[in-house]
């Protein structure tokens, strides 16, 4: 099992433009999350799904938009990309309510935007 | 809501030496609570939960914490510590009853001297 896979590990994006990040389990996982951690301030939860078709708002869902048409994917989508969007993005999955149980990280997605 | 405080942003240990990493949380109920462990570079990784039952957790790579329910806290410790154990450590709050997410504290990053 290749886990949780992130693409693209870095990218660089100007003020403005769009983009996708994107999330792939094979673990068969229902519940999925976005997050974005910033130096200091540890993981934010973005938004987070509990099954296909089953989205909500995290914490901080501002300028982002997701969608979960299959069980192993989850992009998150960046519209109008703004420096303050400049973070590493993480994607997680686990069996069950995350709450309650180990989630499964993938290795993250480097984002600068200029 | 859930929170929790990881009071020490930075700790520096020496080679061998024992670890003690703090976490407090606050939750209106039995909590679920979690450590996770970041390498560089690196997303998330699970070194022990505790949900019930004994309150001193064991986990991966030595690791151990005890929940102290009197005192809200979750402290990660290690009686030995290994240079490969330098790395960035977060406590996390879930919760009994319909616990989708996890809250994060902001972490303690761990240096280790030779």
């Amino acid at each position: 099992n290749a886990g949780v896979t992130q693409t693209p590990k870095f990218r660089i994006l100007k003020i403005g433009q769009s983009m996708t990040l994107q999330c792939t389990q094979d673990m068969n996982h229902n519940y999925m999350y976005w997050y974005r951690q910033d130096p200091g301030m540890g993981l934010k939860l973005i938004y987070y799904s509990v099954g296909a078709g089953i989205t909500d708002k995290g914490e901080v869902p501002n300028g982002y938009n997701v969608s979960r048409s299959t069980t192993e994917d989850f992009p998150l989508r960046l519209e109008l990309a703004a420096p303050s969007q400049t973070s590493v993005y993480f994607c997680a999955s686990t069996l069950g309510e995350g709450g309650r149980n180990e989630q499964f990280f993938g290795p993250g997605t480097r984002l600068t935007v200029l | 809501a859930q929170s929790v405080t990881q009071p020490d942003i930075h700790i520096t240990v020496s080679e061998g030496a024992s670890l003690e990493l703090r976490c407090n949380y606050s939750y209106g109920a039995t909590p679920y609570l979690f450590w996770y462990v970041q390498s560089p570079g690196q997303g998330l990784q699970l070194l022990l939960k505790y949900f019930s039952g004994d309150t001193l957790v064991q986990g991966i790579k030595g690791f151990e914490a005890e929940f102290k329910r009197s005192q809200s806290s979750f402290n990660l410790r290690k009686p030995s510590v290994h240079w490969s154990d330098a790395a960035e450590y977060f406590c996390a709050v879930g919760g009994k009853g319909g616990s989708e997410k996890l809250v994060f504290g902001k972490g303690t990053k761990l240096t280790v001297n030779p």
